[in-house]
């Protein structure tokens, strides 16, 4: 079967500490990849997507990096993070063909404090 | 460029009303359109959706048809339940305008039904 895992659930990290959170896909291959998030009181917002390992566009400036080590492998980082950093972070994978649409992860709650 | 303009919350209802969350959008070419739903301490589960033009997209009696001419697409359900309440989320992909599909999302609206 299809699914997308998401870790960890809930993170709180003082500010200028790293990042790195980890999304992965089962049951495809090369798919395209998002990263989006949700801050307090604002919409979802896209910040990095990629096709294929390696391929990493990112939509928003920020004070994040994102990666793709292997196919189904995608990594939100940032080497030190910001009051600001704090929200929701979701992660995406767009299932194309008939069944078109997106599979989102259980997201991740960052506190940065 | 690309957005989605949806109605702002709070909505509070009580429990059988009728529910509507407004959602237009501006985009070039032909967009697929989305609603999901972010249940309390979850992530986002896809509701509905319609591809093209005069589709209905329908869910758990939840409603949306795709108008091109009003560029709308409207969340709607005959009797909300207490279980409904939830963020709502409008969305667009515009799959095939050379962006790779990326979903485009409205602010959300957060909707609140009492018993």
């Amino acid at each position: 079967s299809q699914t997308i895992h998401q870790w960890p659930a809930t993170l709180v990290q003082p500010v200028g500490s790293p990042l790195s959170l980890e999304c992965t896909v089962e049951g495809t291959s090369n798919p395209n990849l998002y990263w989006y998030r949700q801050a307090a009181g604002r919409g979802l917002q896209l910040l990095f997507y990629s096709v294929g390992i390696g391929q990493i566009s990112s939509e928003v400036p920020q004070n994040l990096s994102a990666s793709r080590p292997q196919d189904r492998q995608f990594i939100l980082s940032s080497k030190k993070l910001l009051l600001s950093d704090s929200g929701f972070y979701l992660c995406a994978w767009e299932r194309l063909g008939e069944d078109y649409g997106y599979t989102f992860g259980s997201g991740t709650r960052l506190t940065v404090v | 460029g690309n957005s989605v303009t949806q109605m702002e919350g709070p909505v509070t209802l009580s429990e059988e009303a009728f529910l509507t969350i407004n959602c237009t959008y501006t985009a070039t070419g032909y967009p697929s359109l989305f609603w999901y739903v972010q249940y309390p301490g979850e992530g986002l589960q896809l509701l509905l959706k319609a591809t093209k033009a005069d589709d209905k997209g329908s869910n758990k009696g939840f409603e949306a048809t795709y108008r091109k001419e009003t560029t709308s697409f409207h969340l709607e359900k005959g009797s909300v339940q207490v279980s409904d309440s939830a963020v709502y989320f409008c969305a667009l992909s515009d799959l095939g305008g050379g962006s790779q599909g990326n979903l485009i999302f409205g602010k959300g609206t957060k909707l609140s039904v009492k018993p």
